[in-house]
């Protein structure tokens, strides 16, 4: 199983709503991480996640809050979001402390706020 | 500072044609790692080829090929035999080496291809 599985596919949302996305893995992966695209951009990293604790954060609004409950899961919750925040969010995965393993991505949560 | 560098926004392609995707990169860690990804407008990232820094071999993977040029600090991605279904974004990206904990995975501007029945 090479697969990273995120939930919903799409979700809109108002900007006073919450909600959280969800990502999966069954690879062994010890490392995850979420990244944000915007149309025509490449991914911009947000947060990695290494043996389930938070290891990197760039510098990310307090309104995307992330949390990886086991290390199959990744989540993302969102609160008090701006329409500039809609975009396509990518979880992916990797192996852990190497520079020669690939990250798996799942196909992404398209996100609109309103 | 800018880590991954891909020139061509756009590329225009026949099909069964050959095609070469630029990639430049700029580290001053010795170990690290060269990737390519396609982008498929479904929105997922799907991993094409690897190369290490230290690998001395140019890496293949069935119809893709990088063209690993370290001196000059490029990785560009072949394509033989283009298909309509290549057609796609292509990303470049570099993970460096750390001595500890996860690596971070930086993306290029991503190159638009378009292969032509």
């Amino acid at each position: 199983d090479t697969e990273v599985t995120q939930t919903p596919k799409h979700l809109v949302m108002g900007m006073t709503n919450k909600k959280s996305l969800k990502c999966e893995q069954h690879m062994g992966h010890r490392a995850m991480y979420w990244y944000k695209q915007k149309a025509k951009k490449p991914p911009e990293l947000m947060f990695v996640y290494s043996y389930e604790k938070l290891s990197i954060n760039e510098s990310v609004p307090s309104r995307f809050s992330p949390e990886c409950p086991n290390s199959s899961l990744l989540n993302l919750h969102l609160h008090a979001l701006q329409p500039e925040d809609s975009a396509l969010y990518l979880c992916a995965s990797s192996q852990e402390e190497a520079t020669n393993t690939e990250a798996f991505f799942g196909q992404g949560t398209r996100l609109t706020v309103v | 500072a800018q880590k991954i560098t891909q020139t061509q926004p756009g590329m225009f392609v026949q099909e069964k044609e050959a095609v070469t995707l630029d990639c430049t990169y700029d580290t001053s860690d010795p170990s690290y790692g060269l990737f390519w990804y396609k982008q498929p407008s479904s929105g997922e990232m799907i991993f094409l080829i690897y190369q290490g820094s230290y690998d001395q071999q140019n890496a293949t993977e069935g119809r893709y090929s990088l063209n690993f040029q370290k001196a000059r600090k490029s990785a560009n991605l072949v394509i033989s035999a283009s298909q309509l279904g290549d057609s796609a974004m292509y990303f470049c990206a570099m993970r460096e080496g750390r001595a500890q904990g996860a690596q971070k995975l930086v993306f290029g501007q991503g190159t638009r291809l378009t292969i032509n029945p």
